[in-house]
């Protein structure tokens, strides 16, 4: 069964940094792309970015408005992305989730339950 | 402002039939697949359509997807009480550097 779980949530400080952990099971974690979404409370879904697997340079991008901010990388020997939020606004509060690109079906077909990060003094 | 369009609410009675449209442009749409997530209250979001029209295993063929140009719709038949929930679309952007593009979500109520 493909599992993605969230940790690492909670709060920040307006101008700190947290990093998020997506630990993967249930498929070769290896092969797949893995994408961060986040959802502030009562709104809509928003891409942070991605991450592609070692057989494409574990190339990244970012959703424009976080460039910069936020950094995706993998441990592929873990199972394990992570999303590194740096410079964190009140703005970033939302629950984040990771969703893994599958080989049939595509784009973002399992999520994991998300978590929750707030950013306020 | 999300980059696709989605009607922010829809409703139907037990039985009907609603569509939702997901209005895009040539780099996303009009290029790409379009993909469907349900989303239940305080939970995750679900694949619901993928590829524009292929439904997952475990999914009634109540739901169907079809795309044509730089639109795309989803259609519910026999609306169910347990359907009722936020719909978003999403798909593949080519301009840029490339990125994911959601709808703003449309909220289903059965009313």
């Amino acid at each position: 069964e493909v599992q993605l779980v969230e940790s690492g949530g909670g709060l920040v400080q307006p101008g700190g940094s947290l990093k998020l952990s997506c630990a993967a099971s249930g498929f070769t974690f290896s092969v797949s792309a893995i994408h961060w979404v986040r959802q502030a409370s009562g709104k809509g879904l928003e891409w942070v970015g991605r991450i592609r697997s070692k057989a494409n340079t574990y190339a990244t991008s970012y959703g424009a408005s976080l460039r910069g901010r936020f950094t995706i990388s993998r441990d592929d020997s873990k199972n394990t992305a992570y999303l590194q939020m740096d410079s964190l606004k009140t703005e970033d509060t939302a629950v984040y989730y990771c969703a893994r690109v599958g080989a049939t079906r595509g784009l973002l077909d399992y999520w994991g339950q998300g978590i929750l990060v707030t950013v306020a003094s | 402002q999300s980059v696709l369009t989605q009607p922010p609410s829809t409703s139907g009675a037990p039985g009907q039939r609603v569509t939702i449209s997901c209005s895009g442009s040539s780099s996303n749409i009009g290029s790409n697949y379009v993909y469907w997530y349900q989303q239940l209250p305080g939970t995750a979001p679900k694949l619901l359509i993928y590829k524009s029209n292929q439904r997952p295993s475990g999914v009634p063929d109540r739901f169907s997807g079809s795309k044509s140009g730089t639109s795309a719709s989803l259609a519910i038949s026999g609306l169910r009480s347990e359907d009722e929930a936020d719909y978003y679309c999403a798909a593949w952007d080519d301009s840029l550097s490339g990125s994911v593009v959601f709808g703003g979500g449309t909220k289903l109520t059965v009313l």
